[in-house]
Formats: structure tokens, C-alpha cells, sequence
């Protein structure tokens, strides 16, 4: 059984804090990483993927991948009110494989 | 700018009613997807259709049947509601081709069924 897994928080920041989610994985074939956001009542919305090891940014967000360990990780930097949503990972190998998510509330 | 498209938005059914749920893209995409999504549960697959006139089964599929009608259009099948198929339906889309582990899903906006 492939599985991905995520701590289901709440996980609390204040604003303007950095907000780490972070996402581990069972199967090594693994190719692709994505983290989707989903907010209440709507559809997962991807935004962020990553391929290698390392940190990739874009804007107020950075996936980091580690395959050794097996986890992926995302941050998002200077955090708004805007950002409390459940954010979702997902592995790729053959299909995907989504985790059951982090909800994360922004704090005004 | 559609995107993926499903209809209904929302169904409340009556146990052993049977319904069809819809879903077209309009992206060119070969592969598309059902999911359901259940509290704690994540998003769960369905079935998947990898390429048009090809399906097959995911994590669970019972009590289900797919059919992809062409290569924009994708239906999922309740022959039989029953309560346990309350859930939040997402169908998604996505390219495959040799690059295709690096295309993520595209989703449509979901159909809240409710089976009494």
C-alpha cells in the first residue's frame, strides 16, 4: 500500500510568520511531488511541484524534496489570512497518491 | 477558460436511486480521473481512464462504473446509491505523454452527494 503522509493540524501561525507543512511518503519509485490548496468547499487548486532534491521557490512558497529521507516539505513565507486552507500533498508514481492534508489557519 | 467541468454541483439521492455524474475538459488531456473525497479520508481514486477507450479501477471502486465516452468526457455510475456513497465527487484531468510525471491534475469543481 502506497501512502502519504501529513499531520491533519490544525496548524496555527500568526501572520506574517513562516508556515512550514511538511509530507512523507512510503513508495521510493516516487518520480513527482505536488502541493495543492484547497479551501473550504472548493476544489484542490495545485501550487507547487517539484522533481528534484533540493528547495524550489515560487513567490511566497518553497517545496523542498528530500528522496533519501523520503519527505517534501512546503513553507510559505510571510503568511496571510488569505493562506488558511487545507493544503494538500501528492506523490506521483503511476497514479497519485494525495495525503489526507494539513488544515492551516493564518491567525490576524 | 472551462477547464474540467461537472455536473451536477450538488444531488441528494434516495438509497437504491441511481444517477450519472459528468465531467468534460476541455484541455486536450488524455488521462482523467475520479475521486472522492470523505472527512479524514483524503482524496480517494475511483477510477481512472489513462487514455480514451481505456478505464480502470482505483482504491475503490465498488459500487461503481465509469464510462469514457470520448476523449473529453468522462461519467461515473451509481447503478444503486446507498449511504455510504455520501461523499464529495471530484473528477481531475491531466496530460500523459513521456513527460507525463510532470504534469499534476487539474480538477473540476466538485459534486456534493448526499444519499438518504
Amino acid at each position: 500500500q502506497k501512502e502519504v503522509e501529513q499531520n491533519s493540524g490544525p496548524l496555527s501561525v500568526p501572520e506574517g510568520a513562516i508556515a512550514s507543512l511538511n509530507c512523507t511518503y512510503s513508495d521510493r519509485g516516487s518520480q513527482s511531488f505536488f502541493w495543492y490548496r484547497q479551501y473550504s468547499g472548493k476544489s484542490p487548486e495545485l501550487i507547487m511541484s517539484i522533481y528534484s532534491n533540493g528547495d524550489k521557490e515560487d513567490g511566497r512558497f518553497t517545496a523542498q524534496l528530500n528522496k533519501a529521507s523520503q519527505y517534501v516539505s512546503l513553507l510559505i513565507r510571510d503568511s496571510q489570512p488569505s493562506d488558511s486552507a487545507t493544503y494538500l500533498c501528492a506523490v506521483r508514481s503511476q497514479n497519485f497518491v494525495f495525503g489526507p492534508g494539513t488544515r492551516l489557519s493564518v491567525l490576524p | 477558460n472551462a477547464g474540467v467541468t461537472q455536473t451536477p454541483k450538488f444531488q441528494v439521492l434516495k438509497t437504491g436511486q441511481s444517477m450519472t455524474l459528468q465531467c468534460a475538459q476541455d484541455m486536450n488531456h488524455n488521462s482523467m480521473y475520479w475521486y472522492r473525497q470523505d472527512p479524514g479520508m483524503g482524496l480517494r481514486l475511483i477510477y481512472y481512464s489513462a487514455s480514451e477507450g481505456t478505464t480502470d479501477k482505483g482504491e475503490v471502486p465498488n459500487g461503481y462504473n465509469v464510462s469514457r465516452l470520448n476523449k473529453r468526457e468522462f461519467s461515473l455510475r451509481l447503478e444503486s446509491a446507498a449511504p455510504s456513497q455520501t461523499s464529495v465527487y471530484f473528477c481531475a484531468s491531466s496530460e500523459r505523454s513521456g513527460r507525463q510525471f510532470f504534469y499534476g491534475y487539474t480538477f473540476g469543481s466538485g459534486t456534493r452527494l448526499t444519499v438518504v
